[in-house]
């Protein structure tokens, strides 16, 4: 059965200390990963597509990285305005889409 | 502005009355899919379209109907709503092609009693 699990549930930082959330997935013939950012009351906002393992792709204080089994999100140096629920995503056949239940990431000053 | 727009925003309903939510996107997008989000079970996929008159089931399909006639929208029709369809619904919309990820609308809250 295809599954995503995310963890740790909830995450506190102190702004500037660094730390990854993990996502850990089982799909058949998996055709992309994906990191979604959640504010609340929002839908989510795309972040990154991963494909193959070794893949990394950066954007400001965010790195996802991928491998067979698992992919995390690195937040270095983080700020109170990334405080947020994220959440990932696999594509598996079609456009079936399976998300994590996410982490809730809270920065504090 | 390039967007996916659901309307309404808000909506409580009885039990039994047919209901549709609209989704409508202005970005040309071939793939539209609708979600629904509930605490503890994360976002589930119920529907998806990848083309006009292609749809197919998500995880949760269950009391749900969608059709595609035009690919701009992808209305959400519940014929018979229950209470446990009380939920927070979401459309997205994106480009073909694994490298793209869904561009979402801000949600219609449903409460059925």
């Amino acid at each position: 059965e295809d599954q995503v699990t995310q963890s740790p549930e909830a995450l506190r930082l102190q702004e500037g200390e660094s730390s990854s959330l993990n996502c850990s997935y089982t799909v058949s013939g998996l055709r992309g990963l994906f990191w979604y950012r959640q504010d609340p009351g929002k839908g989510p906002e795309f972040l990154f597509t991963l494909y193959s393992a070794g893949e990394e792709k950066e954007k400001e204080r965010l790195k996802a990285t991928l491998t067979k089994k698992e992919s995390f999100l690195h937040i270095t140096a983080p700020k109170p305005e990334d405080s947020a629920t994220y959440l990932c995503a696999v594509q598996a056949v079609g456009d079936k889409l399976i998300f994590g239940t996410g982490t809730r990431l809270q920065v504090f000053p | 502005e390039a967007q996916v727009t659901q309307n309404p925003r808000y909506l409580i309903t009885v039990t039994g009355k047919k209901l549709t939510v609209t989704c409508s996107q202005n970005m040309n997008h071939e793939y539209m899919s609708w979600y629904r989000q509930d605490p503890g079970l994360g976002l589930r996929q119920i529907y998806y379209s990848m083309n006009v008159e292609v749809t197919d089931k998500g995880d949760v399909p269950e009391g749900y109907k969608v059709s595609r006639k035009e690919k701009r929208n992808f209305p959400l029709i519940l014929e018979s709503p229950s209470p446990n369809q009380t939920s927070l619904y979401f459309c997205a919309s994106r480009l073909q092609g694994a490298i793209y990820g869904y561009t979402f609308g801000s949600g219609t809250r449903l409460t059925v009693v």
